[in-house]
């Protein structure tokens, strides 16, 4: 059953301690995404790769968040530091991108709160 | 710059009834791509169905069907025989065919009572 995993599942930090969030797309997908949801905004976009290539990280506040894929495998997304508006729940998608239907399947999501 | 709509913050079914979820959108593309994904407590994000814009043909998931009016920019998601397990946040999204970003609307609260 191929699915999108995400680690941790759930995150307390404290202000201006350094976030990580991890991904594992699922095996053959070259599309991988990272969303933010909160109650205020909803889910919104905050980078994509393709091929491991960032194509798109118009959403994400520059100062402080950061996203990797150090291999196809793995996915990265980082706040330096973390602040207590960052707190929201993060998810990881992962799609086949021209070739694939244009779906995004998503992963469990990571719940971060900054206090 | 594209939105979608859902007009429903919460809804409510009576277990084995049908129920109707709204979605517009606004766009003035012709290729594009529209989307129901499910979030249940769990805030999982489960696909239910996707349906493409040149597809005259409504898309259906066994007890899930849309009712797809190019025209009038609606597409709607219908579930059949509700059940429990329906409960959730349904959100509709849009995604335009020449990008990979996904529009969601702000969803609709369905609950489903026994």
């Amino acid at each position: 059953d191929a699915r999108v995993t995400q680690t941790p599942r759930h995150k307390v930090t404290e202000m201006g301690q350094e976030v990580t969030m991890r991904c594992q797309p699922i095996l053959g997908h070259n599309t991988v995404f990272w969303y933010r949801q909160t109650m205020m905004q909803g889910l919104e976009l905050l980078a994509y790769f393709r091929n491991r290539a960032p194509l798109d990280d118009s959403g994400m506040p520059k100062d402080r968040f950061s996203a990797e894929m150090p291999d196809a495998t793995l996915a990265t997304l980082k706040i330096q530091p973390s602040e207590p508006r960052d707190s929201a729940v993060y998810f990881c998608a992962s799609g086949l991108g021209e070739g694939g239907r244009k779906t995004q399947y998503f992963g469990p999501g990571t719940r971060l709160l900054v206090l | 710059a594209q939105t979608v709509t859902q007009s429903q913050p919460e809804m409510s079914v009576q277990e084995a009834e049908t129920v109707t979820l709204s979605c517009t959108y606004d766009t003035s593309e012709s290729d594009y791509y529209l989307f129901w994904y499910k979030q249940p407590p769990s805030r999982q994000m489960i696909l239910v169905i996707r349906q493409e814009a040149y597809k005259q043909q409504n898309a259906t998931e066994n007890r899930f069907s849309v009712n797809f009016q190019k025209a009038a920019k609606s597409f709607s998601l219908k579930i059949s025989d509700s059940q429990l397990g329906d409960a959730a946040m349904y959100f509709c999204a849009y995604l335009q065919g020449g990008s990979e970003k996904l529009v969601f609307g702000k969803g609709t609260k369905l609950t489903v009572n026994p």
